[in-house]
């Protein structure tokens, strides 16, 4: 089983439709988990941080479910410029140096 | 803030040649991860690095590649003896602490030819 999973996807979905992808990991230890976006070809920039009270910003929504081990990101009202690979990433903490593991990535269409 | 800074953004070395890559961490960053990642694919983990200290190296192949961060100066990957396999985006990261997200430079592209 791999550290973090994501649906590879692609998600093809209309303009103005609302979208959300899961993430699991397997880790219990994991302290922090990030969602990141990366445009094709581009370098992957920090979108949210994932709180366990769960946190929003403006059309994004991430939540954190410790006892089911994922994570979801919630978009609403898409974008065409929405169009992007979504990483999840997570944070082992002390025991592994603190490493970052990134799941593959679910890429997300945005259709007119 | 300059944000990471990575050059050059596109090398092309032919096989047996050595390729360097830099990276200059945000301003007050000094921690320091460097990634590969191939053609459709995600990113995979190279090595971690403090100031003149390699913390986690465990995503490096064995040989031909090596990194380094010195007291002064950027972080450079180093693979010598570049093989058509090697060719792919390296990308470098920097935070200010070990726990938190990181901030990433635009990459370098390498071809192997």
């Amino acid at each position: 089983r791999k550290e973090v999973e994501q649906d590879p996807g692609p998600f093809n979905v209309p303009e103005g439709a609302t979208v959300a992808f899961n993430c699991t990991y397997s880790n219990s230890a994991s302290q922090s988990f990030f969602w990141y976006r990366q445009d094709c070809r581009k370098e992957p920039k920090l979108l949210m941080s994932v709180y366990s009270s769960g946190n929003e910003d403006g059309r994004f929504t991430a939540q954190l479910n410790r006892a089911s081990q994922y994570i979801s990101l919630l978009i609403r009202d898409s974008k065409l410029s929405d169009s992007a690979t979504y990483l999840c990433v997570v944070n082992i903490g002390p025991g592994s140096n603190y490493q970052l593991i990134w799941g593959a990535g679910t890429k997300l269409i945005i259709k007119p | 803030n300059a944000g990471v800074m990575q050059n050059p953004r596109h090398l092309v070395r032919r096989r047996g040649q050595e390729a360097r890559l830099r990276c200059s961490p945000m301003k007050g960053h000094s921690h320091v991860y460097w990634y590969r990642q191939l053609p459709e694919e995600g990113l995979k983990f190279m090595v971690y690095l403090q100031k003149e200290n390699i913390i986690d190296e465990s995503g490096m192949p064995k040989e031909r590649f090596s990194a380094e961060f010195p007291k002064e100066g950027p972080s450079i990957l180093r693979i010598q003896q570049v093989v058509r396999g090697d060719s792919a985006a390296y990308f470098c990261a920097s935070s200010p602490d070990r726990a938190g997200g990181y901030t990433f430079g635009s990459g370098t592209r390498l071809t192997v030819v």
